[in-house]
Formats: structure tokens, sequence, C-alpha cells
């Protein structure tokens, strides 16, 4: 696609329940991020990856909270058991190209519309 | 762990005012981003700076970064309406590993 694409656009779960949030990032994009936004407040980074592996997931509040991107381009972010304090949006954004490479500077980060996420 | 600040919070101003937000981060940074987010949307980006002391416009808009690489800002001048929305810096870490950090965003309201 165009862009990145997030589903669902808005998710309603009932407390307890378990909810997955998918991201297709802009193709060719190595990096993936997911973010949390809460109202009046930045994005909250959560995880990132570089191609398949989670190259930092220390923003992953609990062990609730978990992503995959097993062929290096889809990534769905997972919360178990969720609480009423889950509720926020979920942002993923994605760049290109990987800047790992050495003297290849960062790139804007492209994001999706987010997905809506209330726990009632 | 790496922290990026705004100051201030929030900002009205009457339109054809100047408007400016500080960005602070607790550790040097390789490179900084601007984005801006409208009511009900998602953050686009608006440029990137990468060398220190660093000055790059766009029509009204100015952006600074710091000598030290630690610190940032955004300048508008004579504000429109258009430019309504909430203006967040990014950070990428000195080592350069990828990690993106957001402040916590500056909101502009303008007032005709």
């Amino acid at each position: 696609g165009a862009g990145v694409s997030q589903t669902p656009s808005n998710k309603v779960t009932e407390k307890g329940k378990y909810v997955e949030l998918r991201c297709d990032p802009i193709s060719g994009h190595t990096a993936l991020y997911w973010y949390r936004q809460s109202l009046g407040q930045g994005p909250e980074f959560l995880i990132y990856f570089q191609g398949t592996g989670a190259a930092d997931d220390s923003g992953l509040p609990n062990d609730r909270f978990f992503a995959v991107r097993p062929e290096g381009s889809v990534s769905t972010l997972k919360i178990q058991r969720t609480e009423r304090g889950d509720s926020a949006v979920y942002l993923c954004a994605s760049r290109y190209p990987s800047f790992r490479t050495p003297g290849l500077r960062s790139t804007e980060a492209f994001f999706g519309q987010g997905t809506r996420l209330t726990v009632v | 762990g790496q922290q990026v600040m705004q100051i201030p919070q929030y900002q009205h101003v009457q339109e054809g005012e100047d408007f400016t937000t500080y960005c602070n981060s607790s550790t040097t940074l390789s490179n900084i981003q601007w984005y801006k987010q409208r009511p009900g949307g998602h953050p686009v980006f608006l440029i990137q700076l990468v060398k220190s002391g660093e000055v790059k416009k766009q029509k009204r808009l100015t952006f600074q970064f710091g000598e030290a690489k630690k610190n940032s800002s955004l300048h508008i001048t004579a504000t429109q309406t258009t430019d309504v929305g909430t203006y967040f810096c990014a950070g990428d870490g000195s080592s350069n590993t990828g990690k993106l950090i957001f402040g916590q965003g500056t909101t502009l309201q303008v007032k005709p």
C-alpha cells in the first residue's frame, strides 16, 4: 500500500480479554515502531523492529505486551489480560532505509492512523 | 534511559503572533526530527536536523539544533490558524541504534 496501514481502527474490549493489533508498514521499510499515545501526551515508545528481530523492546510496560514481525513486514502487537489502563491510541510507524548501515543517515518515520483501544 | 522534554506544553497565541517550542534531550542526539499532529490525526514529519548548530527554514518555520546536539527549537513567525496542532520533537540517540524517542509535545492554539 501507499502508506502505513493499521487495523482495526477502533477496538473495544472487555477487561481481561486478549487483543491483537496489526500494522502493515510501507513496503521496503526495514524499521518498524510501535508507540502508545494517551490523550494530551506524546507517542510513548514501546518496541522497534529492525527486520524480523526486536532491536529494542525496552518500552513494553510489562509481560502482558508482546509484538512479532515474523517475515520482516507486517507486525502484530499482542496484549494479554487487558486492563483499563491499556486504553490509548496505539501508533505504528515505519522508516527506510536501515540506519545500521555505517554513514547512512536516519530517515523520517511514517505513521499509520493508529488503533484506538478502549478497555471497558 | 534517553528522555526528551518539551516546553511549553500548551501555547495560545493570537493570529499573527510568533510561537516557539523548545526541546531538550537528556543525552546527545545523532539527529533530531520534528513532527506535527493535527487534532484527530497522526504525527507527520516536518524536518530532520543532523549537524551541530544547524538551522533550517520552511517558509515561516525555523528549526534549530543546538551546538551540543542536546536541544532544539521550532519557531513559527506570524502564526496562522492552519498552524494549529501539536508539535513533537523526536530524537535518535548518539549511537544511532534506531530507537526514536518523542517529546511530550507542545500544543498550539491560534485565535483568529
